[in-house]
């Protein structure tokens, strides 16, 4: 299967200060990036979806300003969390999908995620 | 009703035997299926997916996909402690968005 990274693993942060996470496709390019976000014994739940090169498209309830995310390149996508607070410590899980073959039939390959502590 | 319901578990079944984890789905447009792995604290882990009805073997593992069910089950043959997890199936309908709808997730519990 193809391989996604995400950089950090885990972060540790003051309240009020931005952390920014990478996810990266290393073996495929990616044209939808997805960010995920799961809490302790919580199923996981999808904050924003972006394309390459076009404005991430935000779930209901997800603050886009506060959640900024950035697909500049095939391979890369960042989402930073913007004046956190201990109620953003969570898994944040990138995930990412290549271009379609076979009439679209893509599989979607998941990060490592990011362990976010904010205190 | 949920878009794509699994049976929470926990599923325990003994080492060496067949595990079988079901799901059905509400969205007839629904085009792909997946069955991920997720250990506890562990991000997903994509097992297998299949698009075409009938079944699809890949190892110990077998996807079965029923679509006029709406219905599509994963199979674990010779099961291995190392097979206990949840596992979460989800469905795309390219032409409702392409996300991904996940069940609530099967734990699964495999005892020596």
């Amino acid at each position: 299967g193809a391989v996604v990274s995400q950089h950090p693993s885990w972060v540790i942060c003051k309240s009020g200060t931005s952390v920014k996470i990478e996810c990266r496709s290393l073996d495929f390019q990616a044209t939808t990036m997805f960010w995920y976000r799961q809490f302790p014994k919580q199923s996981l739940m999808l904050m924003a979806t972006s394309n390459e090169g076009s404005k991430a498209t935000y779930e209901q309830g997800v603050e886009k300003d506060k959640f900024l995310i950035n697909h500049a390149s095939l391979t890369l996508s960042t989402l930073t969390v913007t004046s956190a607070h201990p109620e953003d410590s969570s898994f944040y899980i990138c995930s990412a999908r290549g271009a379609p073959y076979r009439a679209g039939r893509m599989a979607q390959y998941f990060g490592p995620g990011t362990r976010l502590t904010v205190l | 009703q949920k878009e794509v319901e699994q049976n929470s578990g926990p599923l325990s079944v003994p080492e060496g035997a067949i595990a079988s984890l079901n799901c059905t789905y509400s969205d007839r447009g629904s085009q792909s299926f997946f069955w991920y792995r997720q250990y506890s604290g562990k991000s997903p882990e994509l097992i297998m997916f299949i698009y075409s009805n009938g079944d699809k073997e890949d190892g110990r593992f077998t996807a079965q996909l029923n679509k006029a069910s709406q219905y599509v089950s994963l199979l674990i043959r010779d099961s291995q402690p190392s097979d206990s997890a949840t596992y979460l199936c989800a469905v795309i309908n390219y032409n409702q968005g392409g996300k991904l709808i996940f069940g609530q997730g099967t734990e699964l519990s495999v005892k020596p």
